[in-house]
């Protein structure tokens, strides 16, 4: 079963230096998502991406972090300068088309730690 | 008002009993609506969507109240396996992000 892979799984980094999270989506899917937790909180929402472009973002997607999708296969979330409150499990999502009801298939998540 | 809330637990459930749990959402607009579980620290895995006339899939049964803007899960027969966190979650009406809620604790022991 094709599923969405992350990597690093856990990415540990000193305030200020920026991080760069991978992410393969599902092959034939077209839309692209990053969501976060931060510990014992809820997941949410950061950005959405279609057809190269973002399509949507939160009020936490701000100047700070970006995302491309730098060749056919990977999608990136960067984060420029990390701050200490960015400590939190990232989740890559994708999912085929953008109807409310379809499903958006998550990736095992990357545990990011700031210092 | 959050968006979406749920009641976090922990239910402490027999194992073969039967657990049920709702949540509630504030936007009228919401399209969408599922059921996802997520196991500790793993990623949020879809367990069912939930449809206006109700639905279920094996053990587990899905109730949407539209007009009291509620959604239900019912597990039956409770399984130690079923122990996870049951993440409520709707897609609005403007867009395609997933809202989640805080999610339900459930713990299922012998």
């Amino acid at each position: 079963e094709p599923e969405v892979t992350q990597t690093p799984s856990h990415q540990v980094t000193q305030m200020g230096q920026e991080v760069i999270l991978r992410c393969v989506p599902i092959s034939n899917h077209l839309y692209f998502y990053w969501y976060r937790q931060i510990l014992g909180q809820k997941v949410e929402f950061l950005v959405s991406f279609y057809n190269n472009e973002i399509s949507e973002k939160s009020e936490i997607f701000d100047d700070q972090f970006s995302v491309e999708r730098p060749d056919g296969s990977n999608f990136t979330l960067k984060i420029r300068s990390t701050k200490l409150e960015d400590s939190a499990m990232y989740f890559c999502a994708s999912s085929h088309q953008t109807r409310p009801a379809d499903t958006q298939y998550f990736g095992p998540g990357t545990r990011l730690t700031v210092l | 008002r959050k968006e979406v809330e749920q009641d976090p637990g922990p239910f402490n459930v027999p194992e073969g009993a039967t657990v049920a749990f709702n949540c509630t959402y504030s936007n009228s607009a919401s399209q969408s609506f599922f059921w996802y579980r997520q196991d500790c620290r793993k990623e949020p895995k879809l367990l069912m969507s939930v449809y206006s006339s109700g639905n279920e899939d094996g053990r587990f049964t899905a109730q949407l109240n539209r007009a009291s803007q509620y959604i239900s899960l019912l597990i039956r027969d409770s399984k130690l396996s079923d122990s996870a966190t049951y993440l409520c979650v709707v897609t609005m009406a403007a867009g395609n992000k997933l809202t989640f809620g805080g999610g339900t604790r459930v713990l299922v022991k012998p």
